[in-house]
């Protein structure tokens, strides 16, 4: 299965500014997927990142709050843009594995720990 | 629309017991089931998949089993270990053209010495 690196690992913010979250790849895949975890919640799907096209987003997320850059099939970048409190939460990147989404599972980066003060 | 239930949501057990953590899902039409173990503030470390043509996976002291007509898989942990503390989460993934995993909200897991 595919290995991620993804950083930073943790990150403590000021209100109104902006994060880049950074997530590698050893191996080509066509599509990488962004999560948000809110504090003792589930996995929440931001958007779905496939190269050389925009990024498609799920309900109740938007571009310009998340802009996502694809720029090859091992590198993808999901940024936070003008923080709020609310935005503190564990950000996840994750790719299916090679050979078929469906036969080989996800795999996932090590999270960005995200505190909006 | 996929729907994952984890039960129980937080257990906690002393160093040595075999536990059994449940997944439930809606729909029984899915390409496959993964077991991910979370540490606080982590990523997910994937566990065990599951195909839906298979009835179990066996990694070390765990199990996991999948019942596709009745909704169901369990995950079951042998003689469970303080360092087996973390949030274990399922996640399914449907059939229906749908690449995108459903998650449960996870079992949290503690075991003390």
């Amino acid at each position: 299965s595919a290995v991620i690196s993804q950083k930073p690992s943790r990150d403590i913010c000021q209100r109104g500014t902006s994060l880049t979250i950074q997530c590698q790849v050893d191996s080509q895949v066509t599509m990488m997927f962004w999560y948000r975890q809110q504090p003792g919640q589930s996995l929440t799907l931001i958007a779905t990142a496939n190269q050389g096209s925009e990024a498609t987003y799920e309900s109740g997320f938007v571009i310009d709050k998340f802009p996502i850059s694809r720029p090859n099939l091992t590198f993808s970048t999901l940024t936070v843009s003008n923080m709020s409190p609310e935005d503190s939460s564990i950000y996840l990147c994750s790719v299916g594995g090679t050979g078929g989404l469906s036969n080989y599972g996800y795999t996932f980066g090590s999270g960005t720990r995200l505190t909006v003060v | 629309k996929q729907e994952v239930t984890q039960i129980p949501a937080a257990l906690s057990v002393p160093e040595g017991e075999n536990l059994v953590l449940n997944c439930s899902f809606t729909d029984s039409a899915i390409y496959n089931l993964q077991w991910f173990r979370q540490d606080p503030g982590k990523g997910l470390t994937s566990l065990l998949l599951i195909q839906s043509s298979q009835r179990e996976q066996t990694s070390g002291r765990l199990n996991a089993s999948l019942d596709k007509s009745s909704g169901r898989s369990t995950l079951y942990i042998a003689a469970s270990q303080p360092g087996d503390s973390a949030t274990y989460l399922c996640a399914v993934m449907g059939s229906g053209g749908s690449y995108i995993p459903t998650f449960g909200r996870g079992t949290s897991l503690i075991v003390h010495p």
